[in-house]
């Protein structure tokens, strides 16, 4: 099986734009989970979806939004990007998002930095 | 009550020698603990995971000591070799699909 995919690897931004992540999980996974890591704060929960519905939020401001699509697919958004936005997104999946021994298993994740 | 705390945040180890991180929680709602590999500009890659029922867990090099009264858990690289150098990262699984991750610690095994 191909194994979760992010797009793009890397993005550069300014200050105030917007940015769209992307990432494709392993075939027949339905849950999508996001995570920011930053040398300061490490991995940090975003947000999870599972069957198109948003289950689980983190603690990041309203800027940060996602979705999931009928294939499982999910997309992250960012508005008007700050600074401190500058971080790995890595984006996980799961069969079944969170029962017994279900796992995570991480994509490379997308740089972005902000100027 | 979410935090998961992992120590220590940086561990040289000789080859062949044995690597210990240790990972604290106080949530008792967590209920899967997986720990991960990352390398650098890698996503996490799962090495083993345990549940709260079970006392330990041994996969190849690598074993899970899980205390649950203490509510510890800590991660034993056996034989270490310098192709175990990375950031290791304990999480803890919260509400289905929220992982709640430990600082990491960086791994140096020494030839």
């Amino acid at each position: 099986k191909a194994g979760v995919t992010q797009t793009p690897r890397y993005l550069i931004k300014t200050r105030g734009q917007q940015v769209t992540l992307s990432c494709s999980p392993i075939s027949g996974h339905r849950s999508v989970s996001w995570y920011q890591q930053t040398p300061g704060q490490g991995l940090q929960f975003l947000f999870e979806y599972f069957s198109e519905t948003q289950r689980n939020k983190g603690n990041f401001p309203g800027r940060f939004s996602g979705r999931q699509f009928s294939n499982s697919r999910s997309e992250m958004n960012v508005s008007t990007l700050e600074l401190g936005d500058s971080a790995l997104y890595l984006c996980a999946s799961s069969s079944s998002g969170g029962q017994g021994l279900d796992t995570q298993y991480f994509g490379p994740g997308t740089r972005l930095t902000v100027l | 009550q979410q935090q998961v705390k992992q120590s220590p945040q940086s561990l040289i180890v000789q080859k062949g020698g044995i690597s210990i991180i240790n990972c604290a929680y106080e949530n008792t709602a967590f209920d899967y603990f997986p720990w991960y590999q990352q390398f650098p500009g890698k996503g996490p890659a799962l090495l083993i995971a345990i549940r709260p029922d079970v006392s330990e867990k041994k996969e190849g090099r690598f074993t899970i000591s899980f205390n649950k009264s203490a509510k510890q858990f800590s991660l034993h690289i056996m034989d270490s070799q310098p192709g175990d150098s990375a950031t290791y990262f304990c999480a803890a699984r919260y509400q289905g699909g929220k992982l709640i991750f430990g600082q990491g610690t960086e791994l140096s095994v020494k030839p």
